[in-house]
């Protein structure tokens, strides 16, 4: 039972070069978020989406970008890394009830030098 | 906006004793209000949660009360484990739709033998 799987797990980029973060989820949910978490300040979303083709910001969205073409599928797209980046992001998926779980990835670990 | 204050870690103790984890929160609304947890290397997993006032959440051991009056949703267990070291997220969920969770800091728990 695979639920929300990111990939990669590991990653070490340059300043200015791009990359993108896989999210990819079985669960048939129709909300997915990502979220970065840095030591000491919890976690704090950068983007959601609530249903193919559908996206909005969250509170931290400068610097990324995010599309949602499948209900799978929601990839996290870093244009111009910067050393801020740096952090780890979870992918995460729910049904978008206030009362509901939501379902985690294992992390991808982002190191900008 | 919504905000939630969790007591900083680490926090050690010794097997068998006992846990409290304080956590507050400052919301508009009912928010719907959780506990999830870390174990090294993983994502993050819901550990209980509380939708209303006075619900109590439990799981694992592990309990917390939804206290409105002092906003407060502390996570309690009566006899630690080696096994619960983790790190411990507050979070809560307004009824704005979405459930995009707002968390606090986390605090890391470590148990020794």
């Amino acid at each position: 039972n695979a639920g929300v799987t990111q990939t990669p797990k590991f990653r070490i980029l340059k300043i200015g070069q791009s990359m993108t973060l896989q999210c990819t989820q079985d669960m048939n949910h129709n909300y997915m978020y990502w979220y970065r978490q840095d030591p000491g300040m919890g976690l704090k979303l950068i983007y959601y989406s609530v249903g193919a083709g559908i996206t909005d910001k969250g509170e931290v969205p400068n610097g990324y970008n995010v599309s949602r073409s499948t209900t799978e599928d929601f990839p996290l797209r870093l244009e111009l890394a910067a050393p801020s980046q740096t952090s780890v992001y979870f992918c995460a998926g729910g049904t978008g009830v206030s009362t509901g779980e939501l379902f985690f990835g294992e992390g991808s670990r982002l190191t900008v030098l | 906006g919504d905000s939630v204050t969790q007591m900083e870690g680490p926090v050690t103790l010794s097997e068998e004793a006992f846990l409290t984890i304080n956590c507050t929160y400052t919301a508009t609304g009912y928010p719907s209000l959780f506990w999830y947890v870390q174990y090294p290397g993983e994502g993050l997993q819901l550990l209980l949660k509380a939708t209303k006032a006075d619900d109590k959440g439990s799981n694992k051991g592990f309990e917390a009360t939804y206290r409105k009056e002092t906003t407060s949703f502390h996570l309690e267990k009566g006899s630690v484990q080696v096994s619960d070291s983790a790190v411990y997220f507050c979070a809560l969920s307004d009824r704005g739709g979405g459930n995009k969770l707002t968390f606090g800091t986390g605090t890391q728990l470590k148990v020794e033998l």
